[in-house]
């Protein structure tokens, strides 16, 4: 069974700094990840969408890497603002799995301090 | 393009009752999940409707049901509410395949009393 795991589950960094979000899942044979932020009572905005074939992808200030054999992405979020203090979650479709099913990880809730 | 909606935005609901909330998925997208939220359990994947076929389900009681008509909107219908069913609803739709994009839509919050 596909498990999704973000740690840590907060973090509080001050404007600027650069933000680093961990991911891990404990089953490789996945179709892609996708990052997504949540801000409160709100719906899901993606982010960023790595294939399997694929290391890494961009968006602005957003870089997302994926290491399939060892389990783990890793979203980094470069000179952090204030406007980017919402919860992070990332997710997988898992190629066992029937169809569309994402696997979510817990999520990381971010706070940039100004 | 106008994004995947949901409605209605908020529902109270009195335990025992039963509730239908409704998704449009985004045009041309022909596949639609649905996930349940709470903050004890995160997000838990409901069930997958593709081409009106549900293509997988969730470990949930059969109380959750679904639907999906053939314009690719969708409907998931709870009975017999409890209070555990109290949660923000978030559908999300997608094109064919397991390869493509998610896009989420508001969320139902759904409030059982």
């Amino acid at each position: 069974k596909q498990e999704v795991t973000q740690i840590p589950a907060a973090l509080s960094v001050p404007e600027g700094e650069n933000l680093v979000l961990n991911c891990s899942f404990t089953d490789s044979a996945i179709y892609n990840l996708q990052w997504f932020r949540q801000d409160p009572g709100k719906g899901l905005t993606s982010l960023l969408l790595i294939q399997s074939s694929q290391r890494e992808q961009t968006s602005g200030r957003l870089n997302a890497s994926l290491d399939k054999s060892s389990g783990r992405s890793t979203l980094y979020i470069a000179a952090s603002q204030p406007g980017d203090s919402a919860t992070y979650l990332c997710a997988v479709i898992g190629i066992k799995a029937a169809g569309n099913k994402l696997t979510f990880g817990g999520g990381t809730r971010v706070l940039v301090k100004p | 393009k106008a994004g995947v909606t949901q409605t209605p935005r908020y529902l109270i609901k009195t335990r025992g009752q039963q509730v239908t909330l409704s998704c449009s998925p985004i045009s041309g997208h022909r596949s639609v999940s649905w996930y349940q939220q709470t903050p004890g359990q995160g997000l838990q994947f409901l069930f997958e409707y593709f081409s009106e076929t549900q293509r997988n389900k969730g470990n949930f009681p059969g109380r959750f049901s679904g639907r999906q008509f053939s314009n690719s909107r969708s409907e998931m219908n709870v009975s017999t509410l409890e209070l555990g069913d109290s949660a923000l609803y978030l559908c999300a739709s997608s094109l064919e395949g397991a390869l493509g994009e998610q896009y989420f839509g508001p969320g139902t919050r759904l409030t059982v009393t």
